[in-house]
């Protein structure tokens, strides 16, 4: 079965420093999306690109995040200056259509010291 | 808001029993679906069954089916014969028709006994 790719799988930084977290959606996907967990806490949606511009964000994501997907394979989010509570897992996910199946990738540990 | 609740935070079964697993959800929406995730150890999160509000008829999925109680917004989850392999996190999580958005509960940690 296809796989959503991401890199790295686990990323160390400083507070304050700008981080960019890598994923390779599955090829025919139109769909992707960004989310978080926090340990011991809920998965969180970040935020949805569909034709090149978001579709939808939530409040967490703020004007220190950005998405891009600068060549047609790649998606990337970037934190501009993280923070401490940016520490968590960030998953990466993909689908064909709006309504159909999402695929998960297996996530990107940030720990910001 | 919308929100999603999973009142067990661990479960226990015994390999080849059957386990339920419960799922609550707050919504005043009409439109909309519902998923069971699992999240084994690898951390990768897999879909094990999905159901869309409209249908009254409950999902299933090989040893994995649902029970879908729409007035009580209940969503539950009941696994058979359980395997080693189904030892994970599994979260339940609601999407609205008209958001991308999934909004997950806390997950249920299950544990398969041998």
């Amino acid at each position: 079965e296809p796989e959503v790719t991401q890199t790295p799988s686990h990323q160390v930084t400083q507070m304050g420093q700008e981080v960019i977290l890598r994923c390779v959606p599955i090829s025919n996907h139109l769909y992707f999306y960004w989310y978080r967990q926090i340990l011991g806490q809920k998965v969180e949606f970040l935020v949805s690109f569909y034709n090149n511009e978001i579709s939808e964000k939530s409040e967490i994501f703020d004007d220190q995040f950005s998405v891009e997907r600068p060549d047609g394979s790649n998606f990337t989010l970037k934190i501009r200056s993280t923070k401490l509570e940016d520490s968590a897992m960030y998953f990466c996910a993909s689908s064909r259509e709006r309504d159909e199946k999402l695929f998960f990738g297996s996530g990107t540990q940030l720990s910001v010291l | 808001a919308q929100t999603v609740t999973q009142s067990q935070p661990e479960m226990s079964v015994q390999e080849a029993e059957t386990v339920t697993l419960s799922c609550t959800y707050d919504t005043s929406e009409s439109d909309y679906y519902l998923f069971w995730y699992k999240q084994p150890p690898s951390r990768q999160m897999i879909l094990v069954i999905r159901q869309e509000a409209y249908k009254q008829q409950n999902a299933t999925e090989n040893r994995f089916s649902v029970n879908f109680q729409k007035a009580a917004k209940s969503f539950s989850l009941k696994i058979s014969d359980s395997q080693l392999g189904d030892a994970a996190m599994y979260f339940c999580a609601y999407r609205w028709g008209g958001s991308e958005k999934l909004v997950f509960g806390k997950g249920t940690k299950l544990t398969v006994n041998p």
